[in-house]
């Protein structure tokens, strides 16, 4: 079946770093794929979304790049802020099934 | 204007009593959801409700019963509540039943079984 693999958290970074957070998927045909970000205390929102190979999705300085010869879809920022801190889910959508498939999402914590 | 709200945002109660919990959505959405999450912030997909039909129904205690008066209104009534039952429950919707759809989510319930 469809599932989401993501990298396991917390993950602590100074502001200003670089960020990656990765996303590996297994799944039949060609699904979209999506970044979700939670802040404290809140309920999701999309943060960005691919629906086929190669796409580029990209929002608030975060962006990526639906990757299907190695079935990722990793989250890249160029200079996290204090701001940034969340925890960040991917998730996948298939034709065959349109409920997303979610990660185990990743604890995003960003030191000033 | 909030888009996906539901009350209560916080829910303390004991074991063995019935609750429920609302949620609207004023977007004209079609399609409606559930969602459980742990502590852990694992996502569980509970139900999900299009067009007012039950489509998803995962596997969940049968104390949970979800009902869908019209497109934009989804409840979540929990009989004989137990300890495990604690979480934080997310409503969201999404325009329709594709593959690139947005859901978009309400602030969470938080429930807490004494």
């Amino acid at each position: 079946g469809n599932s989401v693999t993501q990298m396991e958290g917390p993950v602590t970074l100074s502001e200003e770093a670089f960020l990656t957070i990765n996303c590996t998927y297994t799944a039949t045909g060609y699904p979209s794929l999506f970044w979700y970000v939670q802040y404290p205390g809140e309920g999701l929102q999309l943060l960005l979304k691919a629906t086929k190979a190669d796409d580029k999705g990209s929002n608030k300085g975060f962006e990526a790049t639906y990757r299907k010869e190695t079935t990722s879809f990793h989250l890249e920022k160029g200079s996290v802020q204090v701001s940034d801190s969340a925890v960040y889910f991917c998730a996948l959508s298939s034709d065959s099934n349109y409920q997303l498939i979610w990660g185990a999402g990743t604890k995003l914590i960003i030191k000033p | 204007d909030t888009a996906v709200s539901q009350t209560p945002k916080y829910l303390v109660t004991q074991m063995g009593n019935d609750k429920s919990i609302k949620c609207e959505q004023n977007l004209g959405h079609d399609t409606m959801y559930w969602y459980k999450q742990d502590s852990k912030k694992f996502l569980k997909i509970m139900f999900s409700y299009n067009n007012k039909e039950l489509i998803i129904n995962e596997t969940v205690p049968n104390r949970f019963s979800p009902k869908s008066p019209d497109k934009a209104h989804l409840n979540l009534h929990i009989n004989s509540l137990e300890l495990g039952d604690s979480a934080v429950y997310f409503c969201a919707s999404s325009q329709a039943r594709t593959r690139v759809e947005t859901q978009y989510f309400g602030p969470g319930t938080r429930l807490l079984v004494l």
